[in-house]
């Protein structure tokens, strides 16, 4: 059966550190990897999508980026972080429709 | 651009009766529409779905409908039960299954 991870679950950074989010998919080959952001009291904010290895788009101009070095792993990541950065991030994976979801990592930038 | 839109943030609902769930899209290359349910911390999880060639989908409690027409989709539980409680968001794809999500619908099931 498939499974995602990502971590950490929980992360507190001060302004103007680097951030690096990891995720990677078991079980499935090729899947479409996403990285969305849940701002507090918002909706799923899609930031990053990708088809393949190194095949990365994103969706909205921002401080973060992303990146696919292998088939199954997604990595979320920013040079200096602002405070806007904060909020719960999800990598998520597809191989049709539907998108499954790992448990997120809250980010608190201070 | 919000091509996914719940328009109700909030909806409370007695145990046992219906809850109604509403989502409106702008995007008519949309084909394929789901319904997903997220607690506190966590990441949400797939309910249902329904694909564009279809007006109707159901799964146990759960009914999906799609009026393309009027390009609105709404999900029916019943009956409504406590563990109901929680953010739902409906999402929507088209090329490339890229799912865009909309804003959520806080649902509260009182005993």
């Amino acid at each position: 059966s498939q499974t995602i991870h990502q971590w950490p679950a929980t992360l507190v950074q001060p302004v103007g550190s680097p951030l690096s989010l990891e995720c990677t998919v078991e079980g499935t080959s090729n899947p479409n990897l996403y990285w969305y952001r849940q701002a507090a009291g918002r909706g799923l904010q899609l930031l990053f999508y990708s088809v393949g290895i190194g095949q990365i788009s994103s969706e909205v101009p921002q401080n973060l980026s992303a990146s696919r070095p292998q088939d199954r792993q997604f990595i979320l990541s920013s040079k200096k972080l602002l405070l806007s950065d904060s909020g719960f991030y999800l990598c998520a994976w597809s191989v049709s429709a539907e998108a499954f979801f790992g448990q997120g990592t809250r980010l608190t930038v201070v | 651009d919000q091509q996914v839109k719940q328009n109700s943030p909030s909806l409370s609902v007695q145990e046992g009766r219906i809850s109604i769930l509403n989502c409106d899209y702008t995007n008519s290359m949309f084909d394929y529409f789901l319904w997903y349910k997220k607690y506190p911390a966590e990441g949400p999880t797939f309910l249902i779905s329904i694909s564009s060639i279809k007006d109707k989908n159901e799964d146990g409690r759960f009914t999906v409908f799609l009026n393309k027409s009027a390009k609105h989709l709404s999900l029916h539980i019943v009956p409504s039960q406590p563990g109901d409680s929680a953010v739902y968001f409906c999402a929507a794809s088209a090329i490339k299954n890229k799912l865009i999500f909309g804003t959520g619908t806080l649902l509260a099931v009182q005993p």
